[in-house]
């Protein structure tokens, strides 16, 4: 039961700027808890991303950056790779479930 | 180096139990503020949050499955185990388990996972 909403899929050509929406609620990211994002590239685990809404771990490139408002986060690649092509997730922590619950995930699309 | 390697069987009938070990290395359960939690995932679909067992033998449950799961670790042994009842089809997916590092809400890193299949 995945209760963080994302766009289903989100494309852009080599070079330009994508975004992808992680929409939560009021026990949620609006609760002021984190929201944190993983990769998923295919066939593989899922990797962190971002952590604590914007900070990137060690070897996660500059283009990749994060950002959390009210009961939303979003993600931001700038300058798209064909590497890029992947699943991507964000995660936060529910209170009224006790628990970590997952955005719906996104699939990026180089065109 | 932080690892995790999940381990059990890649093909259960529905209604029976399906037990998962979670072996790790890097870390140990027995520092304060350490977690290990496991997800699952569909094929094709969303991660799902399925339980979280922590340092001190605190352990949570998705809502939505506590009923049918539960979650064990064996400190002197480094690993942790999922037990979920009554299978079905609907359970097939691959199945995580990944680290919360001390004091932080996120999984880093995770497992690489194993497929289970429900189908008899």
């Amino acid at each position: 039961q995945s209760v963080l909403t994302q766009p289903p899929s989100v494309s852009g050509a080599p070079g330009q700027r994508v975004t992808i929406s992680c929409t939560g609620s009021s026990s949620s990211i609006g609760a002021g808890y984190d929201v944190h994002w993983y990769q998923q590239l295919p066939g593989t685990a899922p990797k962190l991303l971002i952590s604590g809404n914007s900070n990137r771990p060690s070897g996660v490139p500059d283009r990749f950056s994060g950002s959390r408002s009210g009961t939303s986060a979003s993600l931001t690649i700038t300058g798209l790779q064909a590497e890029d092509e992947a699943d991507y997730y964000c995660q936060s922590y529910d209170t009224m479930l006790s628990g970590y619950v997952f955005g719906t995930g996104t699939t990026i699309t180089v065109l | 180096q932080i690892t995790l390697k999940e381990s059990g069987p890649t093909l259960v009938k529905p209604t029976q139990t399906l037990t998962l070990t979670c072996t790790f290395s890097g870390f140990s359960l027995n520092t304060s503020g350490v977690g290990v939690g496991w997800i699952r995932q569909p094929p094709g679909k969303a991660l799902e949050w399925l339980a979280h067992i922590y340092w001190d033998d605190d352990k949570r449950y998705s809502p939505s499955l506590k009923n049918r799961i539960s979650i064990t670790k064996d400190t002197s042994k480094n690993l942790v185990v999922l037990t979920m009842t009554n299978m079905d089809p609907e359970d097939t997916a691959t199945y995580y388990c990944a680290n919360r590092p001390v004091g932080k809400n996120w999984f880093d890193p995770w497992g690489q996972g194993t497929l289970v299949t429900v189908s008899s």
